[in-house]
C-alpha cells in the first residue's frame, strides 16, 4: 500500500490566492483527518471525517478554510483567500478504527 | 472533551541512558494510546499503541505503560541511540474517535 498520498507536497502562493491542498487516504480506512503544524500552535485538528461525511470542524480557524470528501479516496483542503498566517505543514491523516496514519504533509508558504 | 497533557517539553539524555516520557488523560472513556515520533521535516510516525485491556506492551527497545486507575501512561525507551533523537507525541482517544495529542516533547541523545 502507498500509505496515505498529499498533493503539492510544496505550496508558494501569495496573499489573496485561493490554496487546494489534496489528500488520498488508505484505502479501506473509513476515517481522515486534516491537521496543521505550526512552531508556535503544535499539531492542531482542523477537521475529520468518518465514512466521507464530516464529524468536527471545531478546529476549522475561520470561514476561510473549508474542506471536502466527496468519495472514500479523496479530500481537499481549501484557503480562500489565503493570509501568510496560514503558512504552515498541513498533514492529512487516515485510519481504520484504531490505527491512524499520517501523509507526508504540504508545506504551504503564503508571501 | 479530552485533555492530554504531556512532560517533560524537551528531554535530553546520553546515549545508552533511558528515557521516560509521561501523559495524562482526562476522559475516562478514551482506551486507545498511541505514541508517534517526528524526525526534523517529517511525518508524525506511529511507534507504538496500547489499548485499555492492556497494561504493558513493549517492542525491542520502546515499551508502554499504561495506569487506567490513575489516567496516565508512559513511554520507556532503553539503550538510546542518536537516531532516537526526534520530538514524540503521545495520544488518547474514545473508541472510533479522533485523537487528542499531546503538546510534544523533543528528545535530544547525545554521544
Amino acid at each position: 500500500d502507498a500509505g496515505v498520498i498529499q498533493s503539492p507536497r510544496h505550496e508558494v502562493t501569495e496573499m489573496g490566492q485561493e490554496v487546494t491542498l489534496r489528500c488520498k487516504p488508505i484505502s479501506g480506512h473509513n476515517s481522515l483527518f486534516w491537521y496543521r503544524q505550526t512552531m508556535m500552535r503544535g499539531l492542531e485538528l482542523l477537521i475529520y471525517f468518518n465514512n466521507n461525511v464530516p464529524i468536527d470542524d471545531s478546529g476549522m480557524p475561520e470561514d476561510r478554510f473549508s474542506a471536502k470528501m466527496p468519495n472514500a479516496s479523496f479530500s481537499t483542503l481549501k484557503i480562500q483567500p489565503s493570509e501568510p498566517r496560514d503558512s504552515a505543514v498541513y498533514f492529512c491523516a487516515s485510519s481504520a478504527p484504531g490505527e491512524q496514519y499520517f501523509g507526508p504533509g504540504t508545506r504551504l508558504t503564503v508571501l | 472533551g479530552e485533555n492530554v497533557e504531556q512532560h517533560p517539553s524537551t528531554l535530553s539524555v546520553q546515549e545508552g541512558d533511558s528515557a521516560v516520557i509521561k501523559c495524562t488523560y482526562s476522559d475516562s472513556a478514551s482506551n486507545y494510546f498511541p505514541w508517534y515520533k517526528q524526525e526534523l521535516g517529517k511525518r508524525p510516525q506511529l511507534i507504538i499503541d496500547i489499548r485499555s485491556n492492556v497494561g504493558e506492551k513493549k517492542d525491542q527497545r520502546i515499551a508502554v505503560t499504561l495506569n487506567k486507575t490513575a489516567k496516565h501512561f508512559s513511554l520507556h525507551i532503553t539503550e538510546t541511540q542518536p537516531e532516537d533523537s526526534a520530538v514524540y507525541f503521545c495520544a488518547a482517544s474514545r473508541p472510533a474517535s479522533k485523537l487528542t495529542f499531546g503538546t510534544g516533547t523533543r528528545l535530544q541523545v547525545t554521544l
